[in-house]
């Protein structure tokens, strides 16, 4: 199966200090994407990612960058938090070209004070 | 720009009671077509995909959809629930791109509640 681990599930933070999520697949899979979740929202893409230093913007990407030094690891990087960052986020990889499902990690529950 | 919309927020249904949850959706082309289920705090479990042929697909946990492209939609059925089943269900669509893959758009989830 397939195993995408987020380093930390719930994480509290303060408001202007730069925060880092990890996400690992175990899948040598090509496709990683960083979303977040809110109620009444779904999920929404912040960015994705085909290729080792490649990244795209997804829908929502304003106060968010990523980097991928590594084929199986993705970070999502806030730059500055602020409370509106407050928010499930969820890493999922896939392999391939487009159509192939993507496979979830648990997430992490960010809280920004 | 694909879109999905699952009209329905809630929906209540007696254990053993049968089950439908709608999506529709909007692309121009033939999709690529997920339904996701997310358990209170885990992530995202694939429960079933549509790329192409036959246009009812089985998945895991006794679910099934059917793909009817007249209707641009992608309901998800179960004939008997389980208070197993109670939680988050999620529609995805994805986009038949021509270079890696992009990332799906979903739906805004439908809150499944099993009463005994």
């Amino acid at each position: 199966d397939v195993k995408v681990t987020q380093s930390s599930r719930y994480l509290v933070k303060r408001t202007g200090e730069k925060v880092f999520l990890e996400c690992v697949q175990d899948m040598d899979h090509e496709n990683m994407f960083w979303y977040r979740q809110d109620p009444g929202l779904g999920l929404r893409l912040i960015y994705f990612s085909y290729d080792v230093k490649m990244k795209e913007k997804g829908d929502i990407p304003e106060g968010y960058s990523v980097s991928r030094e590594k084929k199986e690891r993705f970070s999502l990087i806030l730059e500055s938090a602020s409370t509106n960052q407050t928010s499930m986020y969820l890493c999922a990889s896939s392999g391939g070209t487009g159509g192939q499902p993507q496979h979830f990690g648990d997430g992490t529950r960010l809280s920004i004070l | 720009a694909q879109s999905v919309t699952q009209p329905d927020i809630h929906i209540t249904v007696s254990e053993g009671a049968s089950l439908e949850l709608r999506c529709n959706y909007s692309y121009g082309a033939t999709p690529y077509l997920f339904w996701y289920v997310q358990s209170p705090g885990q992530g995202l479990q694939l429960l079933l995909k549509y790329f192409s042929g036959d246009t009812l697909v089985q998945g895991i946990k006794g679910f099934e959809a059917e793909f009817k492209r007249s209707q641009s939609s992608f309901n998800l059925r179960k004939p008997s629930v389980h208070w197993s089943d109670a939680a988050e269900y999620f529609c995805a669509v994805g986009a038949h791109s021509g270079g890696g893959a992009d990332g799906l758009t979903f739906g805004k989830g439908t809150h499944l509640i099993i009463q005994p």
